[in-house]
């Protein structure tokens, strides 16, 4: 099945430095991927949506120059984290959605495939 | 705005015993509802799914029947095993919203042998 790969899968970083996570779609091409902040014991909250070679669409209270996305090909998208401060620390996971006319038909096309997370910790 | 409200955990039981965790939503329209499964170092998985009133979800023994009345989709399974041990997550999606998923807080789920 459809496989997304996150790295680095834990990373701590001192407050000030920037830190960038990767999403990979190892099998397939992803036209558009998601990226989700998870706080301890709260709700998935979705940061932004990337579509391959556009800009991200943020959601509404997440920084755009603080959560740097580029999606720049069919199996990658990055999230940098800038100037990060402890507040920053959290659990980031993306998810990624297979394309159309990949020989999946409609029924992959709606499928998301998660990665297993990111966990940041900022001292 | 979409909400979801599932029961909070952790929830520990015996091998075999029956499993239910609470999930009601709050949702514009006719959403689509889903259960996700997060395994120990993975990521989530789709469990399984419902889009309309009435429809039941079923995957690996467990069941969820979406309730429009009373804006439930509550998650059971008659006899848990070890391996079912996870983190599960309740969620929707809203028509026309393009993928966007709105989770629950998740519930995690020990059993023991």
């Amino acid at each position: 099945g459809a496989v997304v790969s996150q790295h680095p899968s834990r990373v701590i970083c001192k407050s000030g430095t920037s830190v960038k996570i990767e999403c990979r779609s190892l099998d397939f091409q992803a036209t558009t991927m998601f990226w989700y902040r998870q706080f301890p014991k709260q709700s998935l909250m979705l940061m932004a949506t990337s579509n391959e070679g556009s800009k991200a669409t943020y959601e509404q209270g997440v920084e755009k120059d603080k959560f740097l996305i580029n999606h720049a090909s069919l199996t990658l998208s990055t999230l940098t984290v800038t100037s990060a401060h402890p507040e920053d620390s959290s659990f980031y996971i993306c998810s990624a959605r297979e394309g159309l006319g990949q020989g999946v038909g409609a029924a992959g096309a709606n499928v998301l495939t998660f990665g297993a997370g990111s966990r940041l910790t900022v001292l | 705005g979409d909400s979801v409200t599932q029961m909070e955990g952790p929830v520990t039981l015996s091998e075999e015993a029956f499993l239910t965790i609470n999930c009601t939503y709050t949702a514009t329209g006719y959403p689509s509802l889903f259960w996700y499964v997060q395994y120990p170092g993975e990521g989530l998985q789709l469990l399984l799914k419902a889009t309309k009133a009435d429809d039941k979800g079923s995957n690996k023994g467990f069941e969820a029947t979406y309730r429009k009345e009373t804006t439930s989709f509550h998650l059971e399974k008659g006899s848990v095993q070890v391996s079912d041990s996870a983190v599960y997550f309740c969620a929707l999606r809203s028509g026309g919203s393009n993928y966007k998923l709105t989770f629950g807080k998740g519930t995690l789920l020990t059993v023991n042998p």
